[in-house]
């Protein structure tokens, strides 16, 4: 079955650029998703890619899909306080979602 | 706006007890779905239904059990609440086709003393 794997930490400074790499196994997935917790909150769909994209742009944020690798990227430009969460990406067929265990991003000023 | 919203945000229950966890969306969604929650392990599956009346074992049904009678309701029990349940419990819901996008409810925080 698919596996999603991510780096459990990453630690900024506010305006600097933040990237979180996620890596999958199963080739089959047609679409991958970002999602962002807050504390003590419920996940919230931040922005998907389709497989058969490289690259996606919302904003300040930039998802790269590299599909050799099947390797996974979120780009958040201008890295602000209020984007420190918990940020998982996900990925998977058959109707459910495989989410990797998040990322957390702590953003310091 | 798709809405999913759950009974409780927090919930504190003696080990034993039969608990219900009630989740209601109201994007007339076909899937609906259980996940809890746990530091260093991430989301983990417990149980998911397609449609009224189906369910099917996630990746750790063990000590759970579902009820979907209506399309908009996802009812999560636990028959005798165990200290090993306390967890965040979440929620989701999905309409059918190709694109799996959830959307998550607010989550219960669980506590089994």
């Amino acid at each position: 079955g698919e596996d999603v794997e991510q780096s459990l930490f990453l630690s900024v400074r506010e305006g600097d650029s933040s990237v979180i790499n996620c890596t999958y196994t199963d080739s089959s997935s047609t679409y991958l998703y970002w999602y962002k917790q807050e504390p003590g909150a419920g996940l919230q769909l931040l922005t998907y890619i389709f497989s058969n994209m490289d690259m996606k742009q919302d904003q300040r944020l930039t998802v790269l899909l590299n599909k050799k690798d099947k390797h996974l990227s979120l780009r958040i430009a201008d890295t602000q306080t209020g984007d420190s969460a918990i940020y998982f990406c996900a990925g998977g067929s058959q109707g459910n979602l495989i989410f990797g265990k998040g990322t957390k991003l702590s953003v310091k000023p | 706006d798709v809405k999913v919203t759950q009974s409780s945000r927090y919930l504190v229950k003696r080990t034993g007890e039969k608990v219900f966890l009630e989740c209601v969306q109201d994007m007339d969604h076909e899937n609906m779905f259980w996940y809890r929650q746990d530091p260093g392990l991430g989301l983990r599956l417990i149980y998911f239904s397609y449609d009224v009346k189906m369910k099917e074992k996630g990746d750790i049904p063990e000590g759970y059990s579902v009820s979907r009678e209506k399309k908009e309701r996802f009812s999560l029990i636990l028959e005798s609440a165990s200290t090993n349940q306390t967890s965040m419990y979440l929620c989701a819901s999905a309409p059918s086709g190709s694109h799996y996008e959830q959307y998550f409810g607010p989550g219960t925080r669980l506590t089994v003393t």
